[in-house]
C-alpha cells in the first residue's frame, strides 16, 4: 500500500536558518504530493502541492520538489522565522490521502 | 474561503457512552473525511464519504461509525466509547475526489474518554 516517511522531529532551528525536512514515499500510482502545516491550537492547511514528476510548489518561502526517481518531497525554506513554528505533514494522495507521522518545527528568535 | 466547522474544540466523555462529532462545511464540497490525529502517527483515516448518505472505511474504522444525510454536514459516531479512542479527531472536506484537489481542515476536537 501508500506510505509516507518523514524525518523525525523535533527540530529546533533559530531564526534566518535554513529549513530541510525529508520525505520519501511509497506508492503504486502516481500521486499528488502535498505538505500540510499545522499551527499551534489549529488544524491543518495546505502549505504546497506537485501533482507531477518534476513539480515544484512553493508558498510562503517554502519550496518542494516532486522527485519521481528518489521518491523524494523534501521540504525547504531557506530562512525561516519564528513565525514558521508548527508541525508540518508530508502527505500522498492517489484516491486517498496518506501522512506522514509530522515534524515538529520550533524556530527560536 | 472554505470553512470546516467542528462543534467542539474540547470534549470529555465517560467509557461506554455514545459521543457525536459533528462537522460542516461551507463550499458545498462532495467529500468529507474524519481522521484521528495521535502523536508520532500523523493522521489516520478513519470513515470518509463521496456523496450525501454514502461512506465508505478508511483505516481504522473499527469502534466508529459515521452519518452524512445532508451534503454539508458529516458525522462520526463512537457507538461505546473506550479510552483508546481519547485522541485529536480532524474533519476535512475536499471538492472532489480528484487528487489534484487539497482537503480543508476543521480545527479538530480533542476528545478526552475518562
Amino acid at each position: 500500500g501508500n506510505s509516507v516517511t518523514q524525518m523525525e522531529g523535533p527540530v529546533t532551528l533559530s531564526e534566518e536558518a535554513f529549513l530541510t525536512i525529508n520525505c520519501t514515499y511509497t506508492a503504486t500510482g502516481y500521486p499528488s504530493l502535498f505538505w500540510y502545516v499545522q499551527y499551534p491550537g489549529e488544524g491543518l492547511q495546505l502549505l504546497l502541492k506537485a501533482t507531477k514528476a518534476d513539480d515544484k510548489g512553493s508558498n510562503k518561502g517554502f519550496e518542494a520538489t516532486y522527485r519521481k526517481e528518489t521518491t523524494s518531497f523534501h521540504l525547504e525554506k531557506g530562512s525561516v522565522q519564528v513565525s514558521d513554528s508548527a508541525v508540518y505533514f508530508c502527505a500522498l494522495d492517489d484516491y486517498k490521502l496518506s501522512f506522514g507521522a509530522g515534524t515538529t518545527v520550533t524556530v527560536r528568535a | 474561503d472554505v470553512k470546516v466547522t467542528q462543534s467542539s474544540r474540547y470534549l470529555v466523555k465517560r467509557t461506554g457512552e455514545k459521543v457525536f462529532l459533528e462537522c460542516v462545511q461551507d463550499m458545498d464540497h462532495e467529500n468529507m473525511f474524519w481522521y484521528r490525529q495521535d502523536p508520532g502517527l500523523g493522521l489516520r483515516l478513519i470513515y470518509f464519504s463521496y456523496d450525501v448518505k454514502m461512506k465508505e472505511k478508511g483505516d481504522i474504522p473499527e469502534g466508529y461509525s459515521v452519518s452524512r444525510e445532508k451534503k454539508e454536514r458529516f458525522s462520526l459516531i463512537l457507538e461505546s466509547a473506550s479510552t483508546n479512542q481519547t485522541s485529536m479527531y480532524l474533519c476535512a472536506s475536499s471538492l472532489t475526489g480528484d487528487s489534484n484537489q487539497p482537503q480543508h481542515f476543521g480545527d479538530g476536537t480533542r476528545l478526552s474518554i475518562l
